[in-house]
C-alpha cells in the first residue's frame, strides 16, 4: 500500500508562516485532505481538494500541490495553531482506501 | 446540524468482544460513506475501514482486515466498529468520520468533513 510521509515537528514564531509538507507517490494521482488535531480533541478537516476550506477555518490556512508533494501553508501562525497535523490521501496501489500521513507537530513559540 | 455521536468508553480484558457505535444526525445517512479511525496512545491516525451504508459495502485497510468488522443499520442511522476477540494492543481512541466529495468542473475531490468525540477503549488484564 502506499505512504505518506510528514516532517515530525516544525515550529514558527507568532505572526509568522510555516509550511508543512507531505510526501508521497499516491499525491500524483489524488489529492491530499489536511486535518488539525488539538490535544485532547479530534481531528478537524482544514483543507480539502488542494486548496478549499471548509466554512469557518481562517484564511491563513492554503494548500497546495506539486508532483508527490502537497503542503499545507499557515500565513500569521496564531497561539491556537499549536497543534498536530495530518494529511491522507486515497492509496494509490487499492481502490477506495486511504492512508494517514505521518504526522507534523506544529509549535508556536 | 450534522453530528457523529460515538458511544461512551470501555474498559475490556483480553479475549473479551466488543461493539462501539457512532449514531449519525443532521444528513442522509444512507448517501455518504463512514470511515474509522485509530490513534493508539501518543501515536498518529491510523485508518482503519469505510462502509457505505446504503448498501453496506465495506472496505478495510489491509492492516485491520480480519482484526474487526465494520457494521451499519441504517434503521437507526448508526455505524459501528467491532472485535470478536481484544488484544492489549486494541488499547487505542476510535473515531468514526464522514466521507464526502466534493464536485467541480474538473473532477472531484475528498475529504472526512465530520467527526465523532471519540471512543476510548482500554483493553488491559
Amino acid at each position: 500500500s502506499s505512504e505518506l510521509t510528514q516532517d515530525p515537528a516544525v515550529s514558527v514564531a507568532l505572526g509568522q508562516t510555516v509550511r508543512i509538507r507531505c510526501q508521497g507517490d499516491s499525491l500524483r494521482s489524488y489529492n491530499a485532505s489536511w486535518y488539525q488535531q488539538k490535544a485532547g480533541q479530534a481531528p478537524v478537516l482544514v483543507i480539502y481538494g488542494v486548496n478549499n476550506r471548509p466554512s469557518g477555518i481562517p484564511v491563513r490556512f492554503s494548500g497546495s500541490s506539486s508532483g508527490t508533494t502537497a503542503s499545507l501553508t499557515i500565513s500569521g501562525a496564531q497561539a491556537e495553531d499549536d497543534a498536530d497535523y495530518y494529511c491522507i490521501s486515497r492509496d494509490n496501489s487499492v481502490k477506495h482506501l486511504y492512508v494517514f500521513g505521518t504526522g507534523t507537530k506544529v509549535s508556536v513559540l | 446540524e450534522v453530528q457523529l455521536v460515538q458511544s461512551g468508553a470501555e474498559v475490556k480484558k483480553p479475549g473479551e468482544s466488543l461493539k462501539i457505535s457512532c449514531k449519525a444526525s443532521g444528513y442522509r445517512f444512507t448517501n455518504y460513506w463512514i470511515g474509522w479511525v485509530r490513534q493508539m496512545p501518543g501515536k498518529g491516525l491510523e485508518w482503519v475501514g469505510l462502509i457505505y451504508p446504503g448498501d453496506s459495502d465495506t472496505r478495510y485497510s489491509p492492516s485491520f482486515e480480519g482484526q474487526v468488522t465494520i457494521s451499519a443499520d441504517a434503521s437507526v442511522t448508526a455505524a459501528y466498529l467491532e472485535w470478536r476477540s481484544l488484544k492489549a494492543s486494541d488499547t487505542a481512541i476510535y473515531y468514526c468520520t464522514r466521507h464526502n466529495v466534493y464536485y467541480h468542473y474538473t473532477g472531484s475531490d475528498d475529504a472526512y468533513d465530520v467527526w465523532g468525540q471519540g471512543t476510548l477503549v482500554t483493553v488491559s488484564s
